[in-house]
C-alpha cells in the first residue's frame, strides 16, 4: 500500500511553453501533498505544500505564478510550470502525506530546450 | 530553523564492508527522524524511521538509533552489497502524528564495488 504515481516520468518542452505534472496517491487518500525540486547531486528542496481544496503554501523564494499547484481531490495534485525556461529544467518529485509519513512519487524529469 | 547535516560523500566501499553514514540534526521539540534511499533514476523510498528518543529503526539490514543526547541518527549496515549503491538522505519531520514538512540533508552517495 501507499503508492504514489507521477505522470509523466519525463517531459521535454520548448522554452515559453507550459507543462503539467500529475501526482496521484493510488491506494490512499492524501489531504496533504508536497512538491519538491531536486537539482543534480543535491538534496530535495521543498517548493510547496498543497492541501486538498485550499491554496498551496509556497516556500520562500518559490514563484507562485510560475509554479501553479492545484490539489483538486484527495488523490490528485498537479504542478504546472508556466512559461518554462531552461533554468526550470530539473527533477520534480511529489509526495503524499499519510499519518506522519510521506510517500514519494518516482519523480518527473523536466527538460526545457 | 530545523536542519539536517550529513557526512559528505561519495562513500566507496567493497562488498561486505561495514557502513556508517553520519547524520546529525537541529530541531525544536521532538522530531521524527527518517532515512530515505534513492536508487539511480528513481524517486525516494523510505528506508527506516524512528519517532522518539532511543527508538531503533531497521530495514533490509540497515539500522539507525535516535540519539537525543547527541542529536544524531547515524545509518549503519554490517555488510553492504553492490545493490545498496544509491543516495541516502537523512530527514526530519517536526510534527509527530502528521505528515508535515520534511527537512532533508544533502544526501550521501554510496558506491559499493565487488
Amino acid at each position: 500500500g501507499a503508492v504514489v504515481s507521477q505522470h509523466p516520468s519525463r517531459v521535454i518542452c520548448k522554452s515559453g511553453t507550459s507543462v503539467k505534472i500529475e501526482c496521484r496517491s493510488l491506494d490512499f487518500q492524501a489531504t496533504t501533498m508536497f512538491w519538491y525540486r531536486q537539482f543534480p547531486k543535491q538534496s530535495l528542496m521543498l517548493m510547496a505544500t498543497s492541501n486538498e481544496g485550499s491554496k498551496a503554501t509556497y516556500e520562500q523564494g518559490v514563484e507562485k505564478d510560475k509554479f501553479l499547484i492545484n490539489h483538486a481531490s484527495l488523490t490528485l495534485s498537479t504542478l504546472t510550470v508556466t512559461s518554462a525556461h531552461p533554468e526550470d529544467s530539473s527533477f520534480y518529485i511529489c509526495s503524499a502525506g499519510r499519518t506522519y509519513e510521506q510517500y514519494f512519487g518516482p519523480g518527473t524529469r523536466l527538460t526545457v530546450t | 530553523g530545523d536542519s539536517v547535516t550529513q557526512m559528505e560523500g561519495p562513500v566507496t566501499l567493497s562488498e561486505e564492508a561495514f557502513l556508517t553514514i553520519n547524520c546529525t540534526y537541529t530541531a525544536t521539540g521532538y522530531p521524527s527522524l527518517f532515512w530515505y534511499v534513492q536508487y539511480p533514476g528513481e524517486g525516494l523510498q523510505l528506508l527506516l524511521k524512528a519517532t522518539k528518543a532511543d527508538d531503533k529503526g531497521s530495514n533490509k539490514g540497515f539500522e539507525a538509533t535516535y540519539r537525543k543526547e547527541t542529536t544524531s541518527f547515524h545509518l549503519e549496515k554490517g555488510s553492504v552489497q553492490v545493490s545498496d549503491s544509491a543516495v541516502y538522505f537523512c530527514a526530519l519531520s517536526d510534527l509527530a502524528g502528521t505528515a508535515s514538512k520534511l527537512t532533508f540533508g544533502t544526501g550521501t552517495r554510496l558506491q559499493v564495488t565487488l
